[in-house]
């Protein structure tokens, strides 16, 4: 089973509005990352938070992690038709040399 | 583009056969991880590679095999594939296994 959930599965939005996804997690963990896949491709890596902070920034990406929730979000802000995309967030355990990741946010933006 | 490398880009075989996978890491990095992706799903663990060691290993049979060379590239190994083998196949490099992994973009394998 997926350490991490993401929420909500699919999400589709106009050109312009801000996109918020969500991911849950079980485990203790030392790092949080947010990805990004087109159409099936390779990865991108968007933003690593560590254990220890609380909010992270990246141009319109904003990353915030809740360790006594067990959960993370990250905010795409003024969202473009180029988003569109997969989003999966992935825990880096803290006894194991691995991520683990969730089964993605299908993020559509309408121009 | 993140400079990790993979080949051949699209794979297909047939079950019971066996396949090799390659992967050359970013320049500077000695960590190399592998994943499967199946269609709808997030990628899956199997295991990584440190300075030529197996380095932790997710939920997958012996039947998966890795090997991490000296200049840090690597291998995928999968022995008598099965149907549900079919799936794209991501490795990923960092230096060090807590860093920022950076993927290549894949390799697709289509099991008959």
């Amino acid at each position: 089973s997926q350490q991490g959930e993401e929420d909500p599965q699919a999400l589709s939005i106009q050109e312009g509005e801000n996109a918020t996804m969500n991911c849950s997690y079980k485990t203790s963990i030392n790092n949080l990352q947010w990805y990004r896949q087109n159409s099936g491709r390779g990865l991108v890596h968007l933003i690593l938070i560590r254990s220890n902070e609380r909010e992270k920034h990246s141009g319109r990406l904003r990353v915030t992690l809740d360790t006594s929730k067990k959960s993370s979000s990250l905010l795409i802000t003024a969202s473009r038709a180029a988003d569109t995309a997969s989003y999966f967030c992935a825990t880096d355990d803290l006894n194991a040399g691995k991520s683990t990741f969730g089964d993605g946010t299908t993020l559509t933006v309408k121009p | 583009e993140t400079g990790v490398t993979q080949s051949p880009t699209h794979l297909i075989k047939t079950r019971g056969q066996q396949v090799t996978l390659r992967c050359s890491s970013q320049s500077g990095h000695n960590t190399v991880s592998w994943y499967q992706q199946a269609l709808g799903q997030g990628p899956q663990f199997i295991f990584q590679y440190y300075r030529e060691e197996e380095n932790g290993r997710g939920n997958f049979p012996p039947r998966f095999s890795g090997l991490q060379f000296p200049n840090y590239s690597s291998e995928l190994n999968v022995n008598a594939l099965e149907l549900d083998d079919s799936a794209l196949y991501l490795c990923a490099s960092s230096q060090g296994e807590e860093e920022t992994q950076y993927f290549g973009p894949g390799t697709r394998l289509l099991v008959l």
